[in-house]
């Protein structure tokens, strides 16, 4: 189990330049989740895929923000046009879905922090 | 999801058991508790989960109270690298693969 491995870790960019982040789920997890989380606070969900399929996304997602996972495998985040209020951490999760299994916990990667210059 | 209320921080001496309480007084009865910790600059890390009864796994144990409105999770031998942001989490375990809707949670400081 090599767990669920996000890439970068740091991405350090200027405002106005667009980003992506990826995120490598564990091998059996078909659900995928991605969260953000900012100093001093909790991580605050944003989107979830079941395999390809996104299925709910957090008014937190503005249009600039778009997540994919094309394969049901891997997926990114893309953020456009960054702004100042983008820096953050953002978390992948990812978790075993199915029939009984819907308590499953989700298993958390380290996270990409960004910084907006 | 119901709301917890955790306290922000506690102390624990190395070597002793740390119990981090949860209050969870809104809970219905298909929402699981759930407790992971984020030691810094990780991500969080699940610890332990349960709906009624007590659980224990090889990090914690986790005991809920018989109204359900309030859980425990021990640590029953606390030590440096436990030092993290503990989180109580109730959230809907049937039909949905629903979020997980963290609070700010309780920072536990162990100390020699």
């Amino acid at each position: 189990d090599t767990g669920v491995s996000q890439n970068p870790r740091h991405k350090i960019t200027k405002r106005g330049q667009n980003v992506t982040f990826r995120c490598d789920p564990i091998s059996e997890h078909n659900r995928l989740y991605w969260y953000r989380q900012t100093l001093g606070q909790g991580p605050e969900f944003l989107t979830y895929f079941q395999n390809e399929a996104q299925l709910e996304k957090s008014r937190l997602l503005s249009d600039r923000f778009s997540a994919e996972r094309p394969k049901g495998s891997f997926s990114t985040l893309e953020i456009q046009r960054t702004e100042q209020g983008d820096s953050a951490m953002y978390l992948c999760a990812s978790s075993q879905g199915g029939t009984g299994a819907s308590n499953q916990p989700q298993h958390f990667g380290d996270g990409t922090r960004l910084s907006i210059l | 999801d119901a709301k917890t209320t955790q306290p922000p921080s506690m102390d624990c001496a190395e070597g002793r058991a740390a119990n981090l309480p949860c209050n969870h007084s809104t809970i219905s009865g298909n929402e699981y508790v759930y407790w992971y910790r984020q030691i810094h600059s990780q991500g969080p890390q699940y610890i332990i989960h349960g709906l009624k009864n007590n659980e224990t796994n090889e990090m914690a144990s986790l005991i809920i109270t018989e109204d359900r409105k309030s859980s425990t999770l021990i640590l029953p031998h606390a030590t440096l690298r436990d030092t993290a942001v503990y989180y109580c989490i109730v959230r809907v375990g049937t039909g949905t693969a629903s979020k997980l809707t963290f609070g700010t949670g309780t920072r536990l400081q162990v100390t020699l």
